[in-house]
């Protein structure tokens, strides 16, 4: 399977707790996203990289976020004391090379934060 | 801060009707506009990206147009069907790289 792959697919946690997630994206791509979605919601662009560099990150929702593209290839986001409002699906999208920056999606992981 | 529209948010057709899916959008430097689906609980599916320099794109049953001057996009669905149940989604990508989404349109096709 050459698409953008995540992991885990459901996450449930306690209010508190760090939670790391990953997004493996299609190997080509240098731009990888990382987006939140809630119910009834558009996806909402959280950081992105390009490469290792990460170029937007003023979106991200608080200080207890953070991400990491560390080799240009895989990514994770963690959350740290996680909270209940956090409770959301999380989703990764890359992007080819050139201005077209198609996004193709993974699956998303779903957070549930008790 | 750009703003994604979509409407209507909700619709429901009998199997085989045409039906439309507007997209209006704020930027006016749009770069390209992408059309989504997303069945619950999953990913976004890519359906069609069209280009500033394009008015539409056809895949299939599916047709988007994109006019820039008025900042709106259509998504044209021929002759639905109940597989086409999903969440319908646009994207607008202006220079930046950091796509604003719509909320989504809301489709049941019932047999």
């Amino acid at each position: 399977d050459t698409g953008v792959s995540q992991d885990p697919r459901h996450k449930i946690t306690k209010r508190g707790q760090n939670v790391t997630f990953r997004c493996d994206p299609i190997s080509e791509h240098n731009r990888l996203y990382w987006y939140r979605q809630t119910l009834g919601q558009g996806p909402e662009f959280l950081t992105y990289f390009q490469n290792e560099a990460q170029l937007e990150k003023s979106r991200l929702l608080s200080d207890r976020f953070s991400a990491e593209r560390p080799k240009g290839s895989f990514s994770t986001l963690e959350i740290q004391r996680t909270e209940q409002g956090d409770s959301a699906m999380y989703l990764c999208a890359s992007a080819g090379t050139g201005g077209y920056n198609e996004q193709f999606f993974g699956p998303g992981t779903r957070l549930t934060v008790l | 801060k750009q703003e994604v529209t979509q409407i209507p948010a909700a619709l429901s057709v009998p199997e085989g009707e045409n039906l439309v899916l507007n997209c209006s959008f704020t930027d006016s430097a749009i770069y390209n506009l992408q059309w989504f689906r997303q069945d619950p609980g999953k990913g976004l599916t890519s359906l069609l990206l069209i280009q500033s320099s394009q008015r539409e794109q056809t895949s299939g049953r599916l047709n988007a147009s994109l006019d820039k001057s008025s900042g709106r996009s259509t998504l044209y669905i021929a002759a639905s069907q109940p597989g086409d149940s999903a969440t319908y989604l646009c994207a607008e990508n202006g220079g930046s790289y950091i796509p604003t989404f719509g909320r989504g349109t809301s489709l049941i096709v019932h047999p």
